[in-house]
């Protein structure tokens, strides 16, 4: 069984420059979260989607969006980059009500 | 709003058992107790979680208090590859919302 795949793994972007995170989650699995981990804040939640609606929403900027399709396959966008969106950010897929299981992350570096 | 506090590392000798602590003082009565560890650089990985009970997989034991105050997470042998940060979460019952804490950071040395 496939994990928790996403794309692209490094990237790096300018500063007011907006970027697409994709995340293919295991199949089966229609529930899938964001997250964004820093040295200096550690992993945040930033929102959760199931069955294409978002469930769950954490204490993000609207800059923070995400979406999911009718595969579960989730994207999620940050526009008008800033320095501090410099981040790991991970995905996670789940079945229901269970354990979550993540991906390897991308890593998003704003210069 | 983490929820939970661990202490900021800790060290246990190969082969030993290596007791993780984690205090949940304001847990509600539904909520989960979950563990996950994050070695450098990679997603967080699942190890065990529970309810009231304790719990006991492959990996690891989750022993909780009879309050739910608290708990301690048992890796029964410690090996190198258990080195990495252990996180303590308690999981809002209404989605998938974990909130991660600053975690442990566990060496295990030779």
């Amino acid at each position: 069984k496939a994990g928790v795949t996403q794309t692209p793994r490094y990237l790096i972007k300018t500063r007011g420059q907006q970027v697409t995170l994709s995340c293919s989650p295991i199949s089966g699995h229609r529930s899938v979260s964001w997250y964004q981990q820093t040295p200096g804040q550690g992993l945040q939640f930033l929102f959760e989607y199931f069955s294409e609606t978002q469930r769950n929403k954490g204490n993000f900027p609207g800059r923070f969006s995400g979406r999911q399709f009718s595969n579960s396959r989730s994207e999620m966008n940050v526009s008008t980059l800033e320095l501090g969106d410099s981040a790991l950010y991970l995905c996670a897929s789940s079945s229901s009500y269970g354990e979550l299981f993540f991906g390897e992350g991308s890593r998003l570096t704003v210069l | 709003d983490a929820k939970t506090t661990q202490p900021p590392s800790m060290d246990c000798a190969e082969g030993r058992a290596a007791n993780l602590p984690c205090n949940h003082s304001t847990i509600s009565g539904n909520e989960y107790v979950y563990w996950y560890r994050q070695i450098h650089s990679q997603g967080p990985q699942y190890i065990i979680h529970g309810l009231k009970n304790n719990e006991t997989n492959e990996m690891a034991s989750l022993i909780i208090t009879e309050d739910r105050k608290s708990s301690t997470l048992i890796l029964p042998h410690a090996t190198l590859r258990d080195t990495a940060v252990y996180y303590c979460i308690v999981r809002v019952n209404t989605g998938n919302q974990f909130y991660f804490g600053t975690g442990t950071s566990l060496t295990v040395i030779p």
